[in-house]
């Protein structure tokens, strides 16, 4: 079967640090996507990962782990327009099918 | 370059109807994705689109189905809508090659009563 975890909801303050951590467990792997949706608004790709590592781009960095079935997304120097709803989701097998898991609600306070 | 078009954004529908909803994907994108996205459920993969074939199907009843023209366009109906198909319907587009990120329209927001 196919599992994607992480956490509901997350709190953080503008100009802070925070991590989203996703752990999956999937019958094939062919890469890993974070994407962003603000209420409302359709989702928006932030990242990509099929090796193990960090990928950076910009204020946003994703790692992951294959070994461990384990992804997250950093995000830096939090800002309000942050406060969003980001998925992990990954390609179990060819084509583009992706299976989202069922995202965090992330609150940027002032 | 215009992005992914769906239509239309909103419709209420009773249950027992169909309904046919329409995506318009970026100009040169073959791969059209349909998700239902629900409060409790997230994001859930219906079907892939790929140069007028069906290539990913995922876990729904056979009241769902679509189909894809050769422009790229695709379509996607429900026949015989119960309460529980009151949804966010996402249409996403795609490339070939790269990492294959998905370009999301804003979707059609189906309410059933």
């Amino acid at each position: 079967g196919q599992n994607i975890d992480q956490p509901t909801e997350m709190t953080a303050t503008e100009g802070a640090i925070v991590q989203i951590n996703c752990t999956y467990q999937t019958s094939g792997f062919n890469g890993l996507f974070w994407y962003q949706q603000h209420a409302g608004e359709a989702p928006t790709f932030l990242s990509y990962n099929v090796l193990d590592g960090l990928e950076e781009k910009g204020r946003f960095s994703s790692f992951l782990s294959r070994s461990k079935g384990y992804s997250y997304l950093l995000l830096k120097e939090l800002q309000m327009k942050d406060s969003a709803s980001y998925l992990c989701a990954v390609k179990p097998g060819g084509g583009n099918k992706l299976t989202f898991g069922t995202g965090t609600q992330l609150k940027v306070e002032l | 370059k215009a992005g992914v078009t769906q239509t239309p954004r909103y419709l209420i529908k009773t249950r027992g109807q169909q309904v046919t909803l329409s995506c318009s994907p970026i100009s040169g994108h073959r791969s059209v994705s349909w998700y239902q996205q629900t409060p409790g459920q997230g994001l859930q993969f219906l079907f892939e689109y790929f140069s007028e074939t069906q290539r990913n199907k995922g876990n729904f009843p056979g009241r769902f189905s679509g189909r894809q023209f050769s422009n790229s366009r695709s379509e996607m109906n429900v026949s015989t809508l119960e309460l529980g198909d009151s949804a966010l319907y996402l249409c996403a587009s795609s490339s070939q090659g790269g990492t294959g990120e998905l370009f999301f329209g804003e979707g059609s927001r189906l309410t059933v009563l």
